[in-house]
């Protein structure tokens, strides 16, 4: 299995709503992200987990809270979102030896 | 503020006709990577230079790393329809789990 699998693909959320974003993978790679992407821009990294520990926070908004399970899974929980966070929200895998990221198709999500 | 410049923004090519992207840094990178993104798709890792001067080549596409580390390209020989999208470097500087800075892509448009 050469995947990351993301749920779901798709999202409308309204401000006051807490939703869940999800990311599988079964390659065995121990470092796990999260980037957000506007249109037209460059993938925005959010956060890292290596070996399931937070090891970087792009100092970002206490309303998106990630989660790391095990090595498999990554959660992305998003609790009192603004119309501004709308956006592709990738999560992507690699081993820690640092070769290339393999991106899951993203959660496009809107906050309305 | 933006870590690794790319230029152009936008491309149009006639079918045929080749086309490059540069990437530049200001310091000096341990590696680079390249993906590119379909319309409405996600980041599909490509290459990753490592080395000083390295060169490597996919089919049409041919990789270059400066011999400073703080540049690279991406050449492609005679494109076709499928080459579109956007093409992204990645720079990372330090440590294998550092943070991947993104150029901010360069959109290839392909006419037949």
């Amino acid at each position: 299995d050469t995947e990351v699998t993301q749920t779901p693909k798709h999202l409308v959320m309204g401000m006051t709503n807490k939703k869940s974003l999800k990311c599988e993978q079964h390659m065995g790679h121990r470092a796990m992200y999260w980037y957000k992407q506007k249109a037209k821009k460059p993938p925005e990294l959010m956060f890292v987990y290596s070996y399931e520990k937070l090891s970087i926070n792009e100092s970002v908004p206490s309303r998106f809270s990630p989660e790391c399970p095990n090595s498999s899974l990554l959660n992305l929980h998003l609790h009192a979102l603004q119309p501004e966070d709308s956006a592709l929200y990738l999560c992507a895998s690699s081993q820690p030896t640092g070769e290339g990221y393999t991106f899951g198709s993203g959660t496009r999500l809107t906050v309305v | 503020g933006q870590q690794v410049m790319q230029i152009p923004q936008y491309q149009h090519v006639q079918e045929g006709e080749d086309f490059t992207t540069y990437c530049n840094s200001s310091t000096t990178l341990s590696n680079i990577q390249w993906y590119k993104q379909r319309p409405g798709g996600h980041p599909v890792f490509l290459i990753q230079l490592v080395k000083s001067g390295e060169v490597k080549k996919q089919k049409r596409l041919t990789f270059q790393f400066g011999e400073a580390k703080k540049n690279s390209s991406l050449h492609i020989t005679a494109t076709q329809t499928t080459d579109v999208g956007t093409y992204f470097c990645a720079g990372r500087r330090g440590s294998t789990l550092g943070r991947l800075y993104f150029g901010r892509g360069t959109q290839l448009t392909v006419w037949p």
